[in-house]
């Protein structure tokens, strides 16, 4: 039961451009989601996260936003750099969980 | 200086045999997981310990039994070994664990072919 769910298994952006990542869940009880990024043949990197009590984070380049209605969160990178070509993580969870809940990943090439 | 390690990083072992993944962690961390990244690329918890006391264990074949001599070190030992546990294992550690909103830090992996 695939609870966490991206359906971009790639996405091809310009050096500069905006990159837009998706994510879905159908799990009510998440109240904590994190990115992470990951290069191959490394662990996955993270990135940046969200509590369910905000709709917006920022990091640098980095925001992630939030719907709860929607049960859907993003990731935008602004402006895309060739470095940021890797596979990107969507992870969700409950206070009381304490384990990570994946989707399948979305796989990011930034073109120069 | 490594903050989650893992050993071997890659292991190609026959059917049948018996193999251990190592896994230490240098942040001082009360938490750690083990994941399978299966064929289809999902990341699924295993495993998860905190202060060396089993706190989560998914549906797991018992060949596959995790260890804790410390809450420095996670480690898998795996029985019998099938085709189907062909995966990538990724360590992880996080500072509490369940009852808080934290990150979990990830190893490398360990690539693990069973022939």
């Amino acid at each position: 039961d695939q609870q966490v769910k991206q359906n971009s298994p790639s996405l091809s952006v310009q050096e500069g451009r905006i990159s837009i990542l998706n994510c879905d869940y159908t799990n009510s009880m998440f109240d904590y989601f994190l990115w992470y990024k990951k290069y191959p043949a490394e662990g996955p990197t993270f990135l940046i996260s969200i509590s369910s009590i905000k709709d917006k984070n920022e990091d640098g380049r980095f925001t992630v936003f939030l719907n709860k209605s929607a049960k859907h969160l993003s990731l935008h990178i602004v402006p895309s750099q060739p470095g940021d070509s890797a596979v990107y993580f969507c992870a969700a969870t409950t206070f009381s969980w304490g384990k990570l809940q994946f989707g399948a990943g979305t796989q990011v090439v930034v073109t120069p | 200086d490594t903050a989650v390690s893992q050993t071997p990083k890659y292991l190609v072992t026959q059917m049948g045999n018996d193999k251990s993944i190592k896994c230490e962690q240098n942040l001082g961390h009360d938490t750690m997981y083990w994941y399978k990244q299966d064929s289809k690329k999902f990341l699924k918890i295993m495993f998860s310990y905190n202060n060396k006391e089993l706190i989560i264990n998914e549906t797991v074949p018992n060949r596959f039994s995790p260890k804790s001599p410390d809450k420095a070190h996670l480690n898998l030992h795996i029985n019998s070994l099938e085709l189907g546990d062909s995966a990538v294992y990724f360590c992880a550690s996080s500072p509490r664990g369940a009852g808080t909103q934290e990150t979990q830090y990830f190893g490398p992996g360990t690539r693990l072919l069973v022939l």
